[in-house]
C-alpha cells in the first residue's frame, strides 16, 4: 500500500516566521498532493493542492512545492500567525485508488 | 450553505455493544466517505458511498458497515465494538464520487468522537 510521511511530528514556530512540512511517498505513480488542515475541535479543511504536473503553487501566505524524482512534497507557511496552529495532514494519490493520508504534523505557533 | 453535519458529537460505549453514526452531507453533494482519524494511525479511509452504493471499502473489518440514503445522508455502523475502535469517526461529502482518491475536494464534518469502555 502507499506509504505517505510526515516530518517533522510537531513543529513550533515564533510568529512571523516561516514553517515547512515535508511529505513523502512512495508510489511513483501519484499524481495528487492535498494539504489539509484540521483545527481543534473541527474537520480537516482543505487548504491547498497539487497535481504532478506542475511543481509549486502558492495561494498568499501558503505554498506547496513537489519533486517527482525525490517523491516529496512541501507545505510553506511564510508570515505565520496565531490561527495557523493546527494539525496539518498531506496525503496522495496511490494506485489511482486510494487518497492515503499522513499522520499529520501538530503546528504550533508562538505569539 | 451548511456545513457537512455529523451526530451523535460524543458518545460513550462499552465493548460488544454496537453504534451507528449520522451524517448529512452538503446540499448537492452526492458523495460521502468516512475516515478513522486515532492519534497512532492518523486517518485511514473506510468507505464511500455515491447515490446510494458502496463504490469503495477500506481495510477495515466486516463489523464496519455503512448505507446511503436517497438523500444522501449517510450512516456508519460498527457492531461488537472493541477497545481499539475508540476514535474520531469524521465523515466528508464532496460534490464527486472518487474525492476520496482524488478527483475533487473533500469537505469533512467536525465528526463523531467514540469511546469504547
Amino acid at each position: 500500500g502507499e506509504n505517505v510521511e510526515q516530518h517533522p511530528s510537531t513543529l513550533s514556530v515564533q510568529e512571523g516566521d516561516s514553517a515547512v512540512i515535508k511529505c513523502t511517498y512512495s508510489d511513483s505513480a501519484s499524481n495528487y498532493f492535498p494539504w489539509y488542515k484540521q483545527e481543534l475541535g473541527k474537520g480537516p479543511q482543505l487548504i491547498i493542492d497539487i497535481r504532478s504536473n506542475v511543481g509549486e503553487k502558492k495561494d498568499q501566505r501558503i505554498a506547496v512545492t513537489l519533486n517527482k524524482t525525490a517523491k516529496h512534497f512541501s507545505l510553506h507557511i511564510t508570515e505565520t500567525q496565531p490561527e495557523d496552529s493546527a494539525v496539518y495532514f498531506c496525503a496522495a494519490v496511490y494506485g489511482n485508488n486510494r487518497l492515503a493520508f499522513g499522520k499529520g504534523n501538530q503546528v504550533v505557533v508562538i505569539p | 450553505k451548511a456545513g457537512v453535519t455529523q451526530t451523535p458529537r460524543y458518545l460513550i460505549k462499552t465493548r460488544g455493544q454496537q453504534v451507528t453514526l449520522s451524517c448529512s452531507p452538503i446540499s448537492g453533494h452526492r458523495s460521502v466517505s468516512w475516515y478513522q482519524q486515532t492519534p497512532g494511525q492518523g486517518l485511514q479511509f473506510l468507505f464511500e458511498y455515491f447515490s446510494e452504493t458502496q463504490r469503495n471499502k477500506g481495510n477495515f473489518p466486516g463489523r464496519f458497515s455503512g448505507r446511503q440514503f436517497s438523500n444522501s445522508r449517510s450512516e456508519m455502523n460498527v457492531s461488537t465494538l472493541e477497545l481499539g475502535d475508540s476514535a474520531l469517526y469524521l465523515c466528508a461529502s464532496s460534490l464527486v464520487s472518487g474525492a476520496h482518491r482524488g478527483t475533487g475536494e473533500l469537505f469533512f464534518g467536525e465528526g463523531s468522537r467514540l469511546t469504547v469502555l
